[in-house]
């Protein structure tokens, strides 16, 4: 069954922290990942996409990380900010069928 | 441009009645999605469309349909409102590109709650 694991549901860190967030699947066929970020009451702002032979993407302070072969990735936010507050979504493709992960809801506290 | 729009943000409705959902793009996508986002749950596909005239289901289409007569817009339509379908609705929508790095763009959301 194709499925998308995130972990942890919440966290809470302080601002200037960095935090790592883990997305684990079983999707297959692999198409791409993505990880997007939702800020409470709007929708999904695409972060990065990564395909099967990339391994890292960075978009500013964010970084995700591809392990195909484990099928883990991981996103994680350097020197993060009080704007970094929202959940946080994986997301993995296989053709056209896209999987969702619940999200890590991130709290940044000052 | 204004990407994806939503109307109502809000909504509540009474058990048996029934709305629609309207969501308008303006960058001429091909595809367009709606989605549900329950609490704690990933986002489910409800319908989408690759293009006019032409509409399939998702994961969860029951109690739901769509229709898609122009490229700009794709209406979700309730008949028998449920409590069941209480929930956040996102609409979604992107180009043809042929790369598996096409990019996604979603609404704001309508939030629905039936009573």
């Amino acid at each position: 069954k194709n499925q998308v694991e995130q972990s942890p549901q919440s966290l809470i860190i302080l601002e200037g922290k960095n935090c790592t967030l883990q997305c684990n699947y079983t999707v297959s066929p692999f198409s791409n990942l993505r990880w997007y970020k939702q800020d409470t009451g709007r929708g999904p702002v695409s972060l990065t996409i990564m395909t099967f032979s990339e391994n890292t993407k960075s978009n500013g302070r964010y970084t995700a990380t591809l392990d195909a072969d484990t099928k883990q990735s991981s996103l994680h936010i350097t020197a993060s900010q009080l704007s970094d507050s929202a959940s946080y979504i994986c997301v993995v493709s296989a053709g056209n069928d896209m999987r969702f992960g619940a999200g890590t809801r991130l709290t940044v506290k000052p | 441009n204004a990407g994806v729009t939503q109307t109502p943000k809000f909504r509540i409705l009474k058990i048996g009645q029934s709305m629609t959902l309207q969501c308008t793009q303006d960058m001429n996508h091909n595809y367009m999605y709606w989605y549900r986002q329950d609490p704690g749950m990933g986002l489910k596909l409800i319908y989408y469309s690759v293009g006019a005239g032409i509409t399939d289901k998702g994961e969860v289409p029951n109690g739901y349909n769509v229709s898609r007569s122009t490229t700009e817009d794709f209406p979700l339509r309730l008949e028998l409102a449920a409590p069941s379908q209480t929930s956040v609705y996102f609409c979604a929508s992107r180009n043809l590109a042929g790369t598996a790095t096409y990019e996604q763009y979603f609404g704001p959301g309508t939030r629905l709650t039936v009573t």
